[in-house]
Order: C-alpha cells, then structure tokens, then sequence
C-alpha cells in the first residue's frame, strides 16, 4: 500500500529566504506526483504536475524536483513571502489503471515579516 | 469563469438524517472525485467517477452514495449509516484518471 510521508509537518522561516519541502513515498511505481497549496479552510490549489518521466518542473518561484528511484520529491520555494503561508500537500498518483491520488498529511509553512 | 463548485460552504445535519453535498464543474473534465479531510490525516479518498453513469469506491466509501447522471455533476450523500460524518468534504476533477487534478473549495459538515 502506498504511504506519503511530508517532513517537517511544519515550518517557520523569515521572509526572503529560499526553502525545500520534502515529500517520500514507499512504492516508487507512480503515474505522476502532484504538489498542491491549501489555504486555512479552503480548497486545494494545484501547483505542479511531475509526470513519473520527468525529472523536474517550474512555475515561477517553484521549482519541484522528482526521483522516482528513491521515492522522493522536493518542493523548492525561492525568495519567499508572507503570502507563500499556507499547508503544502504532495499526491502521488499510481501506475496501472491510475485513479487514485495518495496524499501525505501536509507541510504547514509560516512566512514571517 | 471555468471550475469546480461545490455547495454548501457549510452543513449541518442532526444525527439520522441524509445530506446531499453538490459538486458541479465546467471543465469539460471526464473524472470526478470526492476526498474527506481530516484534522491531521490526509485526504482520504470516497468516491471517484471516470466517466458518466460510472462510479467507483474509494477507501472509505462505507456510509457515502453518489451518482453521475451528468458530466458536469457528481453529487454526494452522506447517509445516517455513515458514523462520523464530522469532515472537511473536497470535490475534484481532472481531464482523464491520470492527469492534473483542480479541487474545490470544499464543503464543511457539522453534524449536531
């Protein structure tokens, strides 16, 4: 059964700096893996697609890393703001007839002043 | 504006009652998806639909019914069989089974 794990559950960093989220899965047989953003209370906003063929992608600030060997991914925030605060979620997606998203239980990022 | 709606924002429902959760979306997207949030875990995965008149259990589908009668909608009852409906509700949607997922805004219920 697959299993997401995100370390560390939370994190608190000053404005400006450059930081990594990271995210591990146990069966490294994925489709794809996708990053998503939650604001307190409110739906999930996507971020990244990485297809399992990949090995990176960007979107502005983000740049998302995946190996799939290992069972791990990285989310790189760059310069970062108060408005980055948020929880960030990672999905992997399984090979086969896909379907399902497992999700790990977040990273709650606080951007501080 | 293309996205997923869901309505209400909030519900409350009194111990035995149904409630139904509206997922409406204007993507053109065949797969549909409802997850339960809760405080600490993941999301957990109920239902998912690949295309209309077509639906699947998720891992936690005991206690949920839900229909596809439409393209565009993918309603979800929560039954009075279903013992802790106390949750954060998140609809989903995506162009095919294995492609980028968009979420709504999401449904809170209360039961009380």
């Amino acid at each position: 059964k697959q299993e997401v794990t995100q370390i560390p559950a939370a994190l608190s960093v000053p404005e400006g700096e450059n930081l990594v989220l990271n995210c591990s899965f146990t069966d490294s047989a994925i489709y794809n893996l996708q990053w998503f953003r939650q604001d307190p209370g409110k739906g999930l906003t996507s971020l990244l697609l990485i297809q399992s063929s990949q090995r990176e992608q960007t979107s502005g600030r983000l740049n998302a890393s995946l190996d799939k060997s290992s069972g791990r991914s990285t989310l790189y925030i760059a310069a970062s703001q108060p408005g980055d605060s948020a929880t960030y979620l990672c999905a992997v997606r399984p090979g086969g007839t896909a379907s399902k998203l497992t999700f790990g239980t977040g990273t709650r990022l606080q951007v501080t002043l | 504006d293309g996205g997923i709606t869901q309505s209400p924002k909030y519900l409350f429902r009194k111990e035995g009652q149904n409630v139904t959760l509206s997922c409406e979306q204007n993507l053109n997207h065949d797969a549909m998806y409802w997850y339960r949030q809760d405080p600490g875990q993941g999301l957990r995965l109920i239902y998912y639909s690949q295309i209309v008149n077509d639906f699947q259990k998720g891992d936690i589908a005991e206690g949920y019914s839900v229909s596809r009668e439409k393209k565009e909608s993918f309603p979800l009852t929560v039954t009075s069989a279903q013992k802790n409906p106390t949750a954060f509700y998140l609809c989903a949607s995506s162009l095919w089974t294995d492609t980028e997922a968009f979420f709504g805004q999401g449904t809170r219920l209360t039961v009380v």
